[in-house]
């Protein structure tokens, strides 16, 4: 069955650093899409980057960058140059491969301190 | 582009009563996908629409059903409410197209009962 796995409950982090959030995922399928999320506490899902199982390179979108390690099982989400409104829920997802699903990990909380 | 609207945004109802949730996904969209979010179970899959087609279903009971018009709206229906139906339900869209397939989130519902 596929899984992820997100081992930090909570974290830290000082405006304008760069923090990386972990993820692991477990799936038998060579086909996979892996995902994460930013929930606010408005509780609105926010896509934020996007990485292919047969993509080459990581994904970047800004500030927001995917360390996919695919021998790991591994697709950490790196935020650089913290800001306070990056304080949210953050959400790993790993897409089935019949496409509709989702599996997200149970979250990690991230704090920005000014 | 308008994104993922959710309506109501707020809801309370007592145990037994029914309930219908609404969900307008982006413009273009066919696919949508329903999740619900509690404290202590995290983020699970309900199921998908796609064409007016149930196409994946997540593990819950019966008295939690859908469906998906033919411009692609889709309303979740749970009858009979239990105290234990408290949570934020997410509607998600998506083209789909093969190869991202990314779904992108409406504001949620949150639904309270009493």
């Amino acid at each position: 069955a596929q899984k992820i796995t997100q081992t930090q409950p909570g974290m830290f982090v000082q405006e304008k650093e760069a923090v990386t959030l972990d993820c692991t995922y477990d799936t038998s399928d060579p086909s996979y899409g892996l995902f994460w999320y930013k929930q606010p506490s408005s509780g609105e899902m926010i896509f934020l980057i996007y990485q292919g199982s047969y993509d080459q390179q990581n994904a970047t979108e800004g500030r927001y960058s995917l360390n996919f390690q695919k021998a790991r099982k591994s697709a950490n989400l790196v935020i650089s140059a913290s800001q306070l409104g990056d304080s949210a829920m953050y959400f790993c997802a790993m897409r089935e491969p019949s496409g509709g699903k989702l599996i997200f990990g149970q979250g990690t909380e991230l704090s920005v301190k000014p | 582009k308008a994104g993922v609207t959710q309506t109501p945004r707020y809801l309370i109802k007592t145990r037994g009563q029914q309930v219908t949730l609404s969900c307008s996904p982006i413009s273009g969209h066919r696919s949508v996908s329903w999740y619900q979010q509690t404290p202590g179970q995290g983020l699970q899959f309900l199921f998908e629409y796609f064409s007016e087609t149930q196409r994946n279903k997540g593990n819950f009971p019966g008295r939690f059903s859908g469906r998906q018009f033919s411009n692609s709206r889709s309303e979740m229906n749970v009858s009979t409410l239990e105290l234990g139906d408290s949570a934020l339900y997410l509607c998600a869209s998506s083209l789909p197209r093969q190869g991202q397939e990314t779904q992108y989130f409406g504001p949620g519902t949150r639904l309270l009962v009493l």
